[in-house]
């Protein structure tokens, strides 16, 4: 089973607005990485998070992560159509960290 | 920009063929992974190899081997094909250590037939 589930599975949102993707895990890790995907390609590495760190800025990415609920949200802000893509959180299962493990996903859609 | 290659992009082939999908890194990454995903769907771990002749089975078990015998190359072969088979294949590696960062190829398009 994957080691994480992303939420909502599917979002649509308006170009300039802000768009929020949340991500759950299931045991213990060391640390939580978003990934982005553009259709029909490879992913790309966005963002990571350590355990000890509850927040995490990039760009227009904001992440968070709350150990105590296993979960970990990723905000993308003044949201552009080019943004559209699939987003993925991964992570190295606590005992595993030669594995990473991908959840779902979220599909991101922005119109103009 | 990863340096991280897979070929061929693309490939149709009829059932009962072996065929072996490639993966090159030049970044001298330890680590290397094999993903499957349908369109559109999750992706599921398959393979995967942290050093010169060690390889591990993934979450998903599939029919389909790999080998390390070099840092850099990370082969993925399907002995006899099947239509059950046609998927996406992702390659990836990432260097030793707990916190980093995974660089993807740009993937493999199977289609059996």
């Amino acid at each position: 089973s994957q080691q994480g589930e992303e939420d909502p599975q599917a979002l649509s949102i308006q170009e300039g607005e802000n768009a929020t993707m949340n991500c759950s895990y299931k045991t213990s890790i060391n640390n939580l990485q978003w990934y982005r995907q553009n259709s029909g390609r490879g992913l790309v590495h966005l963002i990571l998070i350590r355990s000890n760190e509850r927040e995490k800025h990039s760009g227009r990415l904001r992440v968070t992560l709350d150990t105590s609920k296993k979960s970990s949200s990723l905000l993308i802000t003044a949201s552009r159509a080019a943004d559209t893509a699939s987003y993925f959180c991964a992570t190295p299962p606590s005992g595993g960290y030669n594995k990473l493990i991908f959840g779902a996903g979220t599909r991101l859609a922005v119109h103009p | 920009e990863a340096d991280i290659y897979q070929t061929p992009r693309y490939l149709v082939i009829g059932t009962g063929k072996k065929i072996t999908l490639e993966c090159s890194q030049t970044m001298g990454h330890d680590k290397m992974y094999w993903y499957q995903q349908d369109p559109g769907m999750e992706l599921h771990l398959i393979h995967y190899s942290y050093g010169v002749n060690s390889t591990e089975k993934g979450d998903l078990s599939s029919e389909s081997t790999v080998s390390r015998i070099r840092t850099e190359h990370f082969p993925l072969t399907l002995e006899s094909a099947r239509p059950s088979h046609t998927s996406q294949y992702l390659c990836a590696s990432s260097p030793q250590g707990r916190s980093r960062e995974a660089f993807f190829g740009q993937g493999t398009r199977l289609t059996v037939v």
